[in-house]
């Protein structure tokens, strides 16, 4: 099956920093990236969606100054967290789903998912 | 609009025994859904999925479930629960033919079983 890497698994940064998160997808061209936040012991709340060369679709009450994402290249995302605070301390999990070859892949594959601590 | 409800936040089995999770959905078009485990600190990993035809659907690890239109529901089963299925199961619904397949997830499920 498709394999969608992030990195880093985890990261510690301290209040007002920025920090970037990386999602991959190793093969397969990744048309369509998501990205997903996770509070402990609650359910996946999607953030944006990101079309390959394309803004990213935030959804309501997401800030996109706050979580900037880039979505440059058909295996790369990125979800930049700006001055981050405590509160944004989370998981985060992207996805994607695109093409292999001729095929379409319609269903999501999701990242190892990122733990951010912002202290 | 679609949404999904996964009753019981918590379900407990003993090893051997039946696994039930349920889910129901709401949805105004003809829905795909999947199910997913996640394991603490991880990403999720698809049991299986329903798209279309057979309404039985086999999956990984044993596990299978049934798309019931009438019930709107789409409960995960497995015969014999063993130590390594307890985690954290998600249950997940998208309308197919929209652009990005976007998913709602159930609140999840987090099954633990003694042995």
């Amino acid at each position: 099956g498709a394999v969608v890497s992030q990195h880093p698994s985890r990261v510690i940064c301290k209040s007002g920093t920025s920090v970037k998160i990386e999602c991959r997808s190793l093969d397969f061209q990744a048309t369509t990236m998501f990205w997903y936040r996770q509070f402990p012991k609650q359910s996946l709340m999607l953030m944006a969606t990101s079309n390959e060369g394309s803004k990213a679709t935030y959804e309501q009450g997401v800030e996109k100054d706050k979580f900037l994402i880039n979505h440059a290249s058909l295996t790369l995302s990125t979800l930049t967290v700006t001055s981050a605070h405590p509160e944004d301390s989370s998981f985060y999990i992207c996805s994607a789903r695109g093409t292999s070859g001729s095929n379409t892949i319609n269903e999501q594959f999701f990242g190892p998912g990122t733990r951010l601590t912002v202290l | 609009a679609q949404s999904v409800t996964q009753l019981g936040s918590h379900v407990s089995v003993s090893e051997g025994a039946l696994v039930l999770l349920r889910c129901n959905y709401s949805s105004s078009v003809p829905p795909y859904l999947f199910w997913y485990v996640q394991y603490p600190n991880q990403g999720l990993q698809l049991l299986l999925k329903y798209t279309t035809g057979a309404t039985l659907v086999k999956g990984i690890n044993g596990f299978e479930a049934e798309f019931k239109k009438s019930e709107t529901s789409f409960h995960l089963t497995k015969p014999s629960a063993h130590m390594s299925d307890a985690a954290e199961y998600f249950c997940a619904v998208t309308s197919p033919g929209g652009s990005n397949y976007k998913l709602t997830f159930g609140k999840g499920t987090l099954l633990t079983v003694n042995p």
